[in-house]
């Protein structure tokens, strides 16, 4: 069981908007930041959001991050068939360790 | 741009030892900037499982729950890190990465923790 919980799934259609949820506790969420990632089959993840809702380099505007108190959210807009991948979310947690979520596999109808 | 590599056997026998090593190319592995050289797995179909990580001067921090079986090191002179997991069973079969990770403290008491780049990743099935 992961640390930080996510929906197994989630699905839209091209051009829509989604969100997917990250839950945590005080020790993880609640006080720290959020960093997503994005992970196609058989590849490593990527960085998609650090520091709750900085992007790297490189990475589209349709994807941004936001937190409020022990959850935060990823939000993807105009969705392409390309964003279909599995997205993590992971923060540090005051039991000195870093945790992550189970994994949202998005599907672009 | 930043590059890491991990390399290993593939095929670990039970109750045998894990052994990997991460080679990084395009940065300074002993950049005394908030880079803390980090280990992840994935069991096959399963989540991401933080492992630890190894700062540059060697010291090292693992998870509670591979604590008592694990070992990091740094080689900064070939720009390699490595792992060790004693006593492997096939719970320990996955892929693992090693990655660069970098520490924020932007005010007291909050952390920001995060891996800008990743290796490709190295499948380690435990079986005899």
């Amino acid at each position: 069981q992961s640390v930080l919980t996510q929906p197994p799934s989630v699905s839209a259609a091209p051009g829509q908007s989604v969100t997917i949820s990250c839950s945590g506790s005080s020790s993880n969420i609640g006080r720290n930041y959020v960093s997503w990632y994005q992970q196609f089959p058989g590849t490593a993840p990527k960085l998609l959001i650090y520091e709750n809702n900085k992007r790297p380099s490189g990475i589209p505007d349709r994807f941004s991050g936001s937190k409020s108190g022990t959850s935060a959210t990823l939000a993807i807009t105009g969705l392409q068939t390309g964003d279909e991948a599995e997205y993590f979310c992971g923060a540090w947690d005051s039991s000195v360790s870093g945790v992550f979520g189970g994994g949202t596999k998005l599907t672009v109808l | 741009q930043v590059q890491l590599q991990e390399s290993g056997p593939g095929l670990v026998k039970p109750s045998e030892t894990l052994s990997l090593t991460c080679t990084v190319s395009g940065d300074s592995i002993n950049d005394i900037d908030d880079y803390y050289w980090s280990w992840i797995r994935q069991p096959p179909g399963k989540g991401l499982e933080w492992i630890g990580y190894v700062y540059y001067t060697g010291s090292t921090t693992f998870s509670r729950s591979l604590k008592s079986r694990g070992t990091m090191s740094v080689d900064t002179s070939k720009s390699q890190f490595s792992l060790r997991l004693s006593d492997v069973t096939s719970a320990d079969t996955a892929v693992y990465y090693c990655a660069r990770g970098r520490f924020r403290y932007p005010r007291i008491g909050v952390t920001g923790y995060y891996f800008d780049y990743w290796g490709q990743g190295t499948l380690v099935t435990a079986s005899s």
